[in-house]
């Protein structure tokens, strides 16, 4: 079990604003700043958001990431076909030394 | 350009050591904050840390796994290096390298960061392990 709590499916469709929840604790979340990561089918994770709410180079901006406490949520706006795709949050956690992963949700695009 | 690349067995026996290698190209080993870390997969499953190195040779481990691991790098070769010993059918997974840029501050006695992720990801190396 994930120390990182999100839900295992998510779904929108094309066009459609979906969110996607990542709650943790005051060792992780509450503390340290969150990542996000894309992973395609097949593929390794990329990754989306770090420090909270930034987005590397070439990541659209339909793409945002937000904290508040110790819970932290990703945004996708004008969703696409090519979103689908399994997301799952990552931060260091102060009591295990060391980062941990969210177990992902599987986005689906209706 | 940044790139990882992970290289080892495919198959390994139960109670055997496997050793992963990371030849990473774009970046130096030895320079700045800069850390490389391998991630891993099974199947279906979430990602797990596992272990890390800073470019001043400074390790971390996943405290579950810690006795198991050893990780460490050649700068002249540009390579990361994983060992996991007593292999199990558990350990059956997608291994992954990653350089993880990184700033941090001591507050006391304590490390802390002010960011911490996985910027560029080798495409990752499956190992089963059965006998």
């Amino acid at each position: 079990q994930s120390v990182l709590t999100q839900p295992p499916s998510a779904s929108g469709t094309p066009g459609q604003r979906v969110t996607i929840s990542c709650s943790g604790s005051s060792s992780n979340i509450g503390t340290n700043t969150v990542n996000w990561y894309q992973q395609l089918p097949g593929t390794a994770p990329k990754v989306l958001i770090y420090n909270n709410n930034q987005r590397p180079s070439g990541v659209p901006d339909r793409f945002s990431g937000s904290k508040s406490g110790t819970s932290a949520s990703l945004a996708i706006s004008g969703l696409q076909s090519e979103d689908e795709a399994d997301y799952c949050c990552a931060v260091w956690d102060d009591s295990l030394n060391g980062p941990v992963f969210g177990g992902g949700t599987k986005l689906t695009v209706l | 350009q940044v790139t990882l690349k992970e290289s080892g067995p495919v198959l390994v026996k139960p109670t055997e050591t496997l050793t992963l290698t990371c030849t990473v190209s774009g970046f130096s080993l030895s320079n700045g904050k800069m850390a490389v870390s391998w991630i891993r997969q099974p199947p279906g499953k979430a990602l797990e840390w596992l272990a890390h190195i800073f470019s001043n040779d400074e390790t971390s481990y996943n405290t579950s796994l810690k006795n198991r691991l050893t990780i460490s790098k050649d700068t002249s070769k540009s390579q990361v290096v994983l060992t996991m010993t007593n292999m199990d059918p558990v350990d059956t997974a997608t291994y992954y390298c990653a350089r993880t840029p990184y700033d941090d501050f001591w507050g006391g006695y304590v490390r802390n960061y002010y960011y911490y992720y996985m910027d560029v990801w080798g495409k990752g190396t499956t190992v089963t392990v059965s006998s």
